[in-house]
C-alpha cells in the first residue's frame, strides 16, 4: 500500500496570504496519479487537482498543483474566505489510498 | 455532469450489516468507475473499494477485504456497498463517488450517508 503523508498538518493564515501544503508518498506515483480535494464541514470533498497538475472544472487558477515521483505539492495564491478548509491527496494508481489532510484555518 | 443520490442514514447492531446506495442520474453510468470511501467523525478520508458497472469487477481495499462487497446494477444506474459485522468503529459517513473512466480520481459525489454502529 501506498502511504501519503500530508504537511503541515494545520496551516494558521490570513486572507491574501500564500498557503503550500506538501503531499510525500512512500512510492514513486506511476504517471503522476495524484489528486487533491477540498473538504469543508459537513460537505463531500470537492476535486481540485488530477494528474498531480491538471485542474478540475471550475476550480479557479489561484489553486497550482505541482510535483512528480513521490513529492507534490498543493499552492494556494492568495487565500480567500472560502478556501479555509481541509486538503487531502490521493494517488488513485495501484489500490488508491488518501493523505491525513491539511487544515488551512484561518489566523 | 453526474448526480449521485445515497440512501439514509442507518443505525446498526455491532455484528450486523449494512447496505448503503448510490443512484446515479445526469450522465452515463455503466463506463466510468464508482468509489466507496468513509471518513469517521473527525477523521479523514478512507477508500474502501470500488467497482466498473460495466465490468462487474469489483476491488477492495486490503482493510476490509472480506467485510465489504461492492455491486453495481447497470438496469438501475446504481451502485450497492454492503459492510459486514459492523463494528462501533465503522461509524463514519459513507460517500460514493464517481471516477474518470478507470482512474479513481472521483470528480462527482454522493451526499454521504451516515451509519451509526451502536448497542
Amino acid at each position: 500500500e501506498i502511504v501519503l503523508t500530508q504537511s503541515p498538518g494545520t496551516l494558521s493564515l490570513s486572507p491574501g496570504d500564500r498557503a503550500t501544503l506538501a503531499c510525500r508518498a512512500s512510492q514513486s506515483l506511476t504517471n503522476n496519479y495524484l489528486a487533491w480535494y477540498q473538504q469543508k464541514p459537513g460537505q463531500a470533498p470537492r476535486l481540485l487537482i488530477y494528474g498531480a497538475s491538471t485542474w478540475a472544472t471550475g476550480i479557479p487558477d489561484r489553486f497550482r498543483g505541482s510535483g512528480s515521483g513521490t513529492d507534490f505539492t498543493l499552492t494556494i495564491s492568495r487565500l480567500e474566505p472560502e478556501d479555509f478548509a481541509v486538503y487531502y491527496c490521493q494517488q488513485y494508481g495501484s489500490s488508491p489510498t488518501f493523505g491525513q489532510g491539511t487544515k488551512v484555518e484561518i489566523k | 455532469q453526474v448526480q449521485l443520490l445515497q440512501s439514509g442514514a442507518e443505525v446498526k447492531k455491532p455484528g450486523s450489516s449494512v447496505k448503503v446506495s448510490c443512484k446515479a442520474s445526469g450522465d452515463t453510468f455503466s463506463s466510468y468507475v464508482i468509489a466507496w470511501v468513509r471518513q469517521a467523525p473527525g477523521q479523514g478520508l478512507e477508500w474502501m473499494g470500488g467497482i466498473m458497472p460495466i465490468l462487474k469487477t469489483p476491488e477492495y481495499a486490503q482493510k476490509f477485504q472480506g467485510r465489504v462487497t461492492i455491486t453495481a446494477d447497470e438496469s438501475t444506474n446504481t451502485a450497492y456497498m454492503e459492510l459486514n459485522s459492523l463494528r462501533s468503529e465503522d461509524t463514519a459517513v459513507y460517500f460514493c463517488a464517481r471516477g474518470w473512466l478507470s482512474l479513481y480520481y472521483l470528480d462527482s459525489w454522493g451526499q454521504g450517508t451516515l451509519v451509526t454502529v451502536s448497542s
